[in-house]
């Protein structure tokens, strides 16, 4: 089956900083949403995002679904942006999303 | 709107106790999903309806049975709880099939320990 894999795994930052997080996927997609799970294990939707470019304030996502990959970028980093982010991704045909490991952030003070 | 709603919020079980998890979502969705995401893992899915009277199983669907008598529940039952069902259990919809058209909205989950 399609393996999807995140990079890094574990990510610890100041507050300010800016980061990219990375999603590989081995197959073709027909769609990719990233998701942040908040220390409470909420998941909450950021981006559905199966080609192109989208931007909401901080946060940003490109997927090049030709070369299988996706970036999630978070600017000025704030506490609140710590937990663990998750891509998830769509095959044609089937019901169900499959999701990558999650990379754990930690935004400290 | 609620959303997506799951109630218990947290369970303990003791080994070969049954129970349910409810799910419950407004946006009157057709399509609805059971996950669950073991400590450290992504999640994954143990069956999905894709309309009231219609399910299938999905990638863990051992130990589970599920119900869709009506557009806006999904139940899931565990009916002998065993330790390897500890873990932290997603309901999910979507308006239609999954495609480069409609993505899926998680409940806040349900904590399971089985002892």
């Amino acid at each position: 089956g399609i393996q999807v894999e995140q990079s890094p795994p574990d990510l610890i930052l100041q507050e300010g900083a800016n980061s990219t997080l990375r999603c590989n996927f081995s197959d073709s997609v027909n769609n990719l949403q990233w998701f942040h799970q908040n220390p409470w294990g909420q998941l909450i939707n950021l981006f559905y995002i199966p080609s192109g470019t989208k931007q909401n304030g901080r946060l940003s996502a490109t997927t090049v679904a030709t070369e299988r990959y996706s970036l999630l970028y978070i600017s000025s980093s704030q506490t609140t942006d710590s937990g663990v982010y998750f891509c998830a991704v769509h095959l044609q045909g089937a019901q169900k999303l499959v999701f990558g490991q999650g990379t754990r952030l930690t935004i400290n003070p | 709107n609620a959303g997506v709603t799951q109630t218990p919020k947290f369970r303990i079980l003791k080994i070969g106790q049954s129970m349910t998890l409810q799910c419950t979502q407004d946006m009157n969705h057709n399509y609805m999903y059971w996950y669950r995401q073991d400590p450290g893992m992504g999640l994954k899915l143990i069956y999905y309806s894709v309309g009231a009277g219609i399910t299938d199983k999905g990638e863990v669907p051992n130990g589970y049975n599920v119900s869709r008598s009506t557009t806006e529940d999904f139940p899931l039952r565990l009916e002998l709880a065993a330790p390897s069902q500890t873990s932290v259990y997603f309901c999910a919809s979507s308006f239609g099939r999954l495609s480069s058209y409609n993505e899926q909205f998680f409940g806040p989950g349900t904590r399971l320990t089985v002892l």
